[in-house]
Formats: structure tokens, sequence, C-alpha cells
């Protein structure tokens, strides 16, 4: 499967701990991007990331949200002292490099389904 | 804050009308304009990107631009019961994908039989 893989798709934690999603670009794709999805909501941009650079972190939480996208593996976004507020679908999507030749639009994983008991 | 609108329905149609769905958005900036098809508890699914004002048509599909108005649309022609999903207007301020994509709430479309 060629496309953007994310992992787990599902995920169950309790207040106060850690979450880790994982996402795998498309191949080829070198630019990651992590969107939010609350219940009967539209997508929120959370963070853009190519290897080991933050571009645009504008979405994010400043505090307990971190994201990266190392220069081997996938790109992880990590949410520590989970809160029930971060009951969510996020989803990342990955795209060609900007300037590959005209738009390159972005291509959307299946999700992680966050739950917060 | 800019701003992505669409009417969230529910758009119902009978199978083989044509379902056309609206978005208008706030910042004049914006070049690049995409529909995702979202099917419930699913990824959303690109369907269609225009960035010159006018029409562009894929099969089925047509989406419209109009920049003056600040307005884009998706028409679906003969419409299936399988295109009933939520249907997500993004826009984006740059003219390649850099950069993130601020979506409206989706319009529900449901094709009745």
């Amino acid at each position: 499967n060629a496309g953007v893989m994310q992992n787990p798709r599902h995920l169950v934690r309790r207040r106060g701990q850690e979450a880790r999603l994982r996402c795998s670009p498309m191949k080829g794709h070198s630019h990651v991007y992590w969107y939010r999805q609350l219940p009967e909501e539209g997508l929120k941009f959370m963070v853009y990331l190519q290897k080991e650079n933050i571009i645009d972190e504008s979405g994010m939480p400043k505090e307990r949200f971190s994201a990266e996208f190392p220069k081997e593996g996938p790109s992880i976004l990590r949410i520590q002292q989970v809160v029930r507020g971060d009951s969510a679908a996020y989803f990342c999507a990955s795209s060609l490099r900007p300037g590959t030749g005209g738009v390159q639009p972005q291509h959307f994983g299946d999700g992680t389904r966050l739950s917060i008991l | 804050q800019k701003e992505v609108e669409q009417n969230s329905g529910p758009l119902s149609v009978p199978e083989g009308a044509i379902a056309s769905l609206n978005c208008t958005y706030s910042d004049r900036g914006s070049q690049s304009f995409f529909w995702y098809r979202q099917y419930s508890g699913k990824s959303p699914e690109l369907i269609m990107f225009i960035y010159s004002n006018g029409d562009k048509e894929d099969g089925r599909f047509t989406a419209q631009l109009n920049k003056a108005s600040q307005y884009v649309s998706l028409l679906i022609r003969d419409s299936q019961p399988s295109d009933s999903a939520t249907y997500l207007c993004a826009v984006n301020n740059y003219g390649g994908s850099q950069g993130n994509l601020i979506f409206g709430k989706g319009t529900k479309l449901s094709v009745k039989p």
C-alpha cells in the first residue's frame, strides 16, 4: 500500500497518560501535515513538517503537544498528559515537495481515533 | 480569522440528479481550492482541486471558481447513492501544497435511490 499510513487506528488512553500517533507519508512525499477533527467539526490544521524541520506549528497547542519528522522513520504526533478534550480523530496528510510542478494536493491517511477515558 | 463556510446540509437529491455544493471563503489571498469527500468514519479523499477562475471538469464532477465573489462550488452530475458522503471544501493560501489547508465544516450529501 503506497498511501499515507497511520497507526494505530484506534488509541485509548486514560487522563494523564501520553499518546503517540504515527504517520508514514506516501512514497516520494517529503511533506507531512497533521489535522484534528472533532465530532461534527471540520478538520483543523495543527502542524506542518518536512524531514527534521517544523515549518508551521501555528495550529498546535503550545502545551502538551509536540511533533517531529525525523530523518529516518515516521512522523510522530505526541500528546502528553492527555485530557478528555483531546478525544478526536487525528489525520495525517502528505504531499510532494512544493515546486515539483503545479499544485501538489495533500493526501490523507485513515486517521487515528483517540479516546480518553 | 480566515474562514471557509459551507452549508452543513443535509442536501438530499434523487439518484441521477445534479448535486450542487457551495463554499465561500474570507481570505482574498487564497490561491488553491480543494474538494474532498469523506465517508462516515473514513479519511478525506481528494476529488478535485482548482486554482484558476472558471470551470474544471473531471468525469461527473465539475469544480467552479469565482475569485471575485470568493466562491467555489462542486457539481456532481448523475448523482449515485455511492456519492452520499460529507463533502469538504478546503482553501490554501499558497500556489502549491505548501502550508496548511483551511477546511469548511462540510456539507452532508444524501442521494436517494
